[in-house]
């Protein structure tokens, strides 16, 4: 398996660019998540997604869209790129229990993306 | 979730444990306690997690209290590799969704 996969590994935009950042996994989770990491925060959460065609907002959505039409495929959109949105974004999965604790989440290797 | 609270740092000499301490005085009788590393530049590994009693794996140890409002990771024999920021996350078992990521504590393994 090669677990969670992000492309690129590294982005630069102009301010006002739009861009995709793919993410995939092949363990059949149906829980992925986009998360964003500022230097010397920690993790915040963009968007989720709990299976195909179904996803909801994190704690930082604004500026950022997106869809799953596919188990494997979790992208994340930036419409009109800004200088605020400079971060390493970071994909997750995991699989939801029905009755046991939360499982563990597999996080992809990030993308880091620069707004000039 | 319940709140944790960690150091921003600490220190550990190489082949000596490492103990991460993590405070959550409000956890909730039916929420988690898991262990999170971050390498440099890399994604989050996750390494444990815990309810009550005491967990152990090929990676770390961790120890709850018995009044659950504190937590210790243990790393027994740290290396250089180990050097990471290390996130203490409380969470309601069974679930979905968000990790909450505070800011962690950052481990450095000196040789």
């Amino acid at each position: 398996n090669a677990g969670v996969t992000q492309t690129p590994k590294f982005q630069v935009l102009k301010t006002g660019q739009s861009m995709t950042l793919q993410c995939a996994q092949d363990m059949n989770h149906e829980y992925m998540s986009w998360y964003r990491q500022d230097p010397g925060m920690g993790l915040r959460l963009i968007h989720y997604s709990v299976g195909a065609g179904i996803t909801d907002q994190g704690e930082v959505p604004n500026g950022y869209n997106v869809s799953r039409s596919t188990t494997e495929d979790f992208p994340l959109r930036l419409l009109s790129a800004a200088p605020s949105q400079t971060s390493v974004y970071f994909c997750a999965s995991s699989s939801t229990p029905v009755s046991s604790p939360w499982e563990t989440q597999y996080f992809g290797p990030g993308t880091r993306l620069l707004v000039l | 979730d319940a709140k944790t609270t960690q150091p921003p740092s600490m220190d550990c000499a190489e082949g000596r444990a490492a103990n991460l301490p993590c405070n959550h005085s409000t956890i909730s009788g039916n929420e988690y306690v898991y262990w999170y590393r971050q390498i440099h530049s890399q994604g989050p590994q996750y390494i444990i997690h815990g309810l009550k009693n005491n967990e152990t794996n090929e990676m770390a140890s961790l120890i709850i209290t018995e009044d659950r409002k504190s937590s210790t990771l243990i790393l027994p024999h740290a290396t250089l590799r180990d050097t990471a920021v290390y996130y203490c996350i409380v969470r309601i078992g069974g679930s979905q969704g968000n990790l909450i990521f505070g800011k962690g504590t950052k481990l450095s393994v000196k040789p």
